[in-house]
């Protein structure tokens, strides 16, 4: 059973490019969740999707940065206009359900680098 | 005040020796705790899990939970070289059932 897939693994941007993040959930898991980890600092929670849904989505910033999850295909996290802030490792993360019996599974990330 | 603290170590523990990570939690209505395991450039890994007050314990590993002190812990024993790693602590808050709110993690290092 593969585990949550994200890619790419690593992204190069310049500042203004949009960055496009990609993860796809375990096998049998409709929900998806973002976070992403400053260097040196914890994960931060960003965005909550179920399929075709957005749940929660209080940790996204207003401007620039968007979510999705279509009924087909992985979960997208889109970033207009990068800007060097932006650099950070950006985590999906998948369960089965919604509550504390589903803890969440992590991928391996995206490490977005703004240039 | 963090919502979710823990000391970011270095934490250097001997080959064989227990390991004592802490946390400490801002919301008092939290019901669920999480500990994770991230190596280096890894993604986090789930290592436990405890909702109720006392203590967990799955082979190596024991996570204590005292919701009056507002404090968690994991203990790990015969600590291995490969256990190095950055332990996050994390916490749901009291209106999300979903919504993990993280510490920035203790690293912990064993010496062989």
């Amino acid at each position: 059973n593969a585990g949550v897939m994200q890619n790419p693994r690593h992204l190069v941007r310049r500042r203004g490019q949009e960055a496009r993040l990609r993860c796809s959930p375990m096998k049998g898991h409709s929900h998806v969740y973002w976070y992403r980890q400053l260097p040196e600092e914890g994960l931060k929670f960003m965005v909550y999707l179920q399929k075709e849904n957005i749940i929660d989505e209080s940790g996204m910033p207003k401007e620039r940065f968007s979510a999705e999850f279509p009924k087909e295909g992985p979960s997208i996290l889109r970033i207009q206009q990068v800007v060097r802030g932006d650099s950070a490792a950006y985590f999906c993360a998948s369960s089965p359900n919604r509550g504390r019996d589903s803890p969440l599974h992590f991928g391996n990330g995206t490490r977005l680098t703004v240039t | 005040q963090k919502e979710v603290e823990q000391n970011s170590g270095p934490l250097s523990v001997p080959e064989g020796a227990i390991a004592s990570l802490n946390c400490t939690y801002s919301d008092r209505g939290s019901q669920s705790f999480f500990w994770y395991r991230q190596y280096s450039g890894k993604s986090p890994e789930l290592i436990m899990f405890i909702y109720s007050n006392g203590d967990k314990e799955d082979g190596r590993f024991t996570a204590q939970l005292n919701k009056a002190s507002q404090y968690v812990s994991l203990l790990i024993r015969d600590s291995q070289p490969s256990d190095s790693a950055t332990y996050l602590c994390a916490v749901t808050p009291v209106d999300s059932s979903y919504k993990l709110i993280f510490g920035s993690g203790t690293r912990l290092l064993v010496r062989p």
